[in-house]
């Protein structure tokens, strides 16, 4: 069974230019969260989506950030415009509604010059 | 709001000893997930602890928790070189809600 796939895993781009992260979650895998990771910090979730519905976007800083996920199965997250503060890992989860394991995707390393 | 704390946060250790990493955490929580990250990769899901007194064991790796002392213990046995990664404990609520994830204990096993 394939696991969550994102793209691209390594990013880099000047200040105030925008990105776009993409989220493939495992097949049949309802639920789906964007996590941002900090250099040697634990990951902190951005939004979590049941379907299509974003259940909990309470994290995800609305002025620069957006998401979506039209289909309910892959996923974009995108920054715009992105600052230096935004370099960090994001990665991607998904779970089976009301399952106890959430599965990373290997992330997407954004670098801001 | 949940607050997560792992320590140690740093442990060097050499092959064949004994440790304990410990997770506490401030707020009710009725289940907690231990993850392991080795350097540049994603998260690895070691164990779902689903109730107080869940204990479980996979190889040298044991995991416990105690939700009236808010505590989690993933004890390493006889620890080898490849167990040496970053391990985060994770507390959670009931289906998919959030995870708050400590910010992990990174081991390092020295031959």
């Amino acid at each position: 069974e394939a696991g969550v796939v994102q793209s691209p895993r390594y990013k880099i781009i000047e200040k105030k230019q925008p990105v776009a992260f993409w989220c493939n979650p495992i097949s049949g895998h309802n639920t789906l969260y964007w996590y941002l990771q900090n250099l040697g910090q634990g990951p902190e979730l951005l939004i979590r989506y049941e379907n299509e519905e974003a259940v909990d976007d309470s994290q995800l800083p609305k002025d620069r950030f957006s998401a979506e996920r039209l289909k309910g199965v892959d996923s974009t997250l995108k920054i715009q415009p992105a600052e230096l503060g935004d370099s960090a890992v994001y990665l991607c989860a998904s779970s089976l509604v009301g399952a106890d394991e959430q599965f990373f995707g290997p992330g997407t390393r954004l670098t801001v010059l | 709001e949940l607050k997560v704390e792992q320590n140690p946060l740093f442990l060097s250790m050499q092959e064949g000893k004994n440790y304990t990493i410990y997770c506490n955490y401030s707020t009710t929580s009725d289940r907690l997930y231990w993850y392991r990250q080795d350097p540049g990769k994603s998260l690895e899901s070691l164990f779902v602890l689903l109730s107080n007194g869940a204990v479980k064991q996979e190889g040298r790796l044991m995991a416990s928790l105690d939700t009236k002392a808010r505590l989690s213990t993933l004890h390493i046995t006889a620890a080898v070189h490849d167990l040496s990664a970053t391990y985060f404990c994770a507390p959670g609520g009931f289906g998919n809600e959030k995870l708050t994830f400590g910010t992990g204990t990174r081991l390092t096993i020295i031959p």
